[in-house]
């Protein structure tokens, strides 16, 4: 399968701005996710971008991709507790096929 | 409720018995998905699902049943359960709009001793 791949952990303090990359090795990917698990809970969706796209905000979120680098990257502007959690991207060509990365576990420190 | 619900939340099983986990949609979304979530490995595709009467193997299939006689149901058999399938298991849906956007159950930690 493809191959997607994160750091393990990130620690931040209340109020700074978080940066979670991810890297993966399929260059037909069409869609890049970034999900957040919180614990004892499904995935949830936070955002997605296009693989013609090199950015996306939404309010609080930034998603930077470098396609010729195969590098994503998830921005979260003034971190907050409730933002702990675990990050995962997740790319998919087809729609059928979706591969993840382990996931980042972000804690953020009061 | 709508949404997606999975049963049973928790589940201990022993090595050698045959285990289902349900899951079950009301959005009518035509694709399903089981993935399972280990330490190290994120989450990875089991089997996904088109549409009813139609599945298709994903990553890691080996041991793993699956059918989906109707639209909203999606259950998963292990035929016969091994400790290496000791997992915690997610069901997702998605319909046919463009962003293929999953929506992931609670999922279903099983342990097999």
């Amino acid at each position: 399968g493809e191959d997607v791949e994160q750091s393990l952990f990130l620690s931040v303090r209340e109020g700074d701005s978080s940066v979670i990359n991810c890297t993966y090795t399929d260059s037909s990917s069409t869609y890049l996710y970034w999900y957040k698990q919180e614990p004892g809970a499904g995935l949830q969706l936070l955002t997605y971008i296009f693989s013609n796209m090199d950015m996306k905000q939404d309010q609080r979120l930034t998603v930077l991709l470098n396609k010729k680098d195969k590098h994503l990257s998830l921005r979260i502007a003034d971190t907050q507790t409730g933002d702990s959690a675990i990050y995962f991207c997740a790319e998919s060509n087809t729609g059928n096929q979706f591969y993840f990365g382990t996931g980042t576990s972000l804690t953020v420190i009061p | 409720d709508a949404g997606i619900t999975q049963s049973p939340r928790y589940k201990i099983t022993e090595t050698g018995r045959q285990v289902t986990l349900m899951c079950h949609q009301t959005w009518s979304h035509s694709y399903m998905f089981w993935y399972r979530q280990d330490l190290g490995h994120g989450l990875r595709l089991i089997y996904y699902s088109a549409a009813a009467d139609i599945t298709d193997k994903g990553e890691v299939s080996d041991g793993y049943v699956v059918s989906r006689s109707k639209t909203e149901n999606f259950p998963l058999t292990l035929e016969s359960a091994t400790r290496s399938q000791t997992s915690v298991y997610f069901c997702a849906s998605r319909g046919t709009d463009g962003s293929y956007e999953q929506y992931f159950g609670p999922g279903t930690r099983l342990t097999v001793t």
